[in-house]
């Protein structure tokens, strides 16, 4: 069974520019979930969907955006990149158990965006 | 508001020898759990997780992990490292009940083992 893919591995922008990363969730899972891992941040949560709709946040600004399409299949957008969203992107998913997520998470390995 | 504190940035242990990755916890609310691990350039795995039953909890590779309330501490032990465990080690606490979706993590504790 594949396990979450994610693309592109690599991607580097300058500043201003935006960044589309996508994430491909376990068959079956209905649950995606985005993370940023920045050098000395940590990981942050930015963004769960689940069965197409947005369901949460993080405190990251408007200019982090995303959305689920159908096959739960996910993307991540990045508008008017800035230096410090330079970051590893990391995708999880999960199934949900009645009606509720079940917190058992599985990741891909990560998009590493870098922004010049 | 729910926390999570790994007391030591970087273990470094000798393989055959115990390992002790230290968490403590804060949360409003009955907590889930978690350990993950991440080998160098791959994502996350989860170790093992606990979700209010038994507190001493089993997981992958020899890991386990016990909830202690009184301590408000989630420790991760092995009995004897293998050069295959190191890694970064990530304690992870979260509330199912508000059903936010989020996950709050440690900082990582980075686990070096030693020939």
């Amino acid at each position: 069974e594949a396990g979450v893919t994610q693309s592109p591995t690599h991607l580097i922008k300058t500043r201003g520019q935006q960044a589309t990363l996508r994430c491909s969730p376990i068959s079956g899972h209905t649950s995606v979930y985005w993370y940023q891992q920045a050098l000395g941040l940590g990981l942050q949560f930015l963004l769960w969907y689940d069965e197409g709709e947005e369901r949460n946040r993080g405190n990251f600004p408007p200019r982090f955006s995303g959305r689920q399409f159908p096959n739960y299949s996910s993307e991540l957008n990045v508008n008017a990149l800035e230096l410090e969203d330079s970051a590893l992107y990391l995708c999880a998913s999960s199934l949900k158990g009645g009606g509720r997520y079940t917190g058992e998470l599985f990741f891909g390995e990560g998009s590493r965006l870098t922004v010049l | 508001a729910q926390s999570v504190t790994q007391l030591d940035s970087h273990v470094s242990v000798s393989e055959g020898t115990p390992v002790l990755l230290r968490c403590n916890y804060s949360s409003s609310y009955s907590p889930s759990l978690f350990w993950y691990v991440q080998h160098p350039n791959k994502g996350l795995q989860l170790l093992l997780k606990y979700t209010s039953a038994a507190t001493l909890v089993k997981g992958i590779n020899g890991f386990e992990a016990e909830f202690k309330k009184s301590e408000t501490s989630f420790h991760l032990t092995k009995p004897s490292a293998h050069m295959s465990d190191a890694a970064e080690y990530f304690c992870v606490v979260s509330d199912f009940s508000s059903n936010t979706g989020k996950l709050i993590f440690g900082q990582g504790t980075t686990l070096q083992v030693k020939p």
